[in-house]
């Protein structure tokens, strides 16, 4: 398996809502990464999960609270979101940076959500 | 810290005529160098990468890109391109052995015009 699959791929939710955005991945990754993409934007870094283990958190509001149970899973827990935040929110993996051997990141295909 | 440069943000061509999209990156460390696509709607899959070795290096699909550590430079190239090339192109830079995340470029949007 040499995927990266986000799920869901469309996503609804009014600014009141709790709701879930869910990767995974069967690679053997330990590092993995949210990003959120605005349209005609680069993708910008939000979190990244090494070993399961946060370690870079880019400053993003605590309306978003990512989680890592286990290395092949990277959820991203969203609760009180704004209109500002719709995007198209991709998720990433890759093997250890620090490793001789790395091949760069697998992208996921992204959840498009949309807060109203 | 690494730097990406694209320098033109659109880029219209003509059905199978050439293309560069032009790369510039900056990093005071031996850096890794990637080219990404993203077509409509999509996430973003990997065109190609430099890890070492030659310094050219291609894609199934035709395009190539070579590594040029004087000027710093990683453009991408397509001698004859389709309609099915329109796309986003994002370059990225991470650097060797580091724990920095890739950065990327700004993006270079691709319209191949029949």
């Amino acid at each position: 398996d040499t995927e990266v699959t986000q799920t869901p791929k469309h996503l609804v939710m009014g600014m009141t809502n709790k709701k879930s955005l869910k990767c995974e991945q069967h690679m053997g990754h330990r590092a993995m990464y949210w990003y959120k993409q605005k349209a005609k934007k680069p993708p910008e870094l939000m979190f990244v999960y090494s070993y399961e283990k946060l370690s870079i958190n880019e400053s993003v509001p605590s309306r978003f609270s990512p989680e890592c149970p286990n290395s092949s899973l990277l959820n991203l827990h969203l609760h009180a979101l704004q209109p500002e935040d719709s995007a198209l929110y991709l998720c990433a993996s890759s093997q250890d940076p620090t490793l001789d051997r790395w091949y760069g990141y697998t992208f996921g295909s992204g959840t498009r959500l949309t807060v109203v | 810290a690494q730097s990406v440069t694209q320098l033109d943000s659109q880029v219209p061509v003509f059905e199978e005529a050439p293309v560069e999209l032009r790369c510039n990156y900056s990093s005071s460390v031996s850096v890794y160098l990637f080219w990404y696509v993203q077509y409509p709607n999509q996430g973003l899959q990997l065109l190609l990468k430099y890890l070492s070795g030659s310094t050219l290096v291609e894609s199934i699909n035709g395009f190539e890109a070579e590594f040029n550590k004087s000027q710093t430079s990683f453009h991408l190239r397509k001698p004859s391109v389709h309609i099915s090339d329109t796309a986003e192109y994002f370059c990225a830079v991470s650097p060797r052995g580091g724990n920095t995340p890739l950065v990327f470029g700004k993006g270079t949007r691709l319209s191949v015009i029949a």
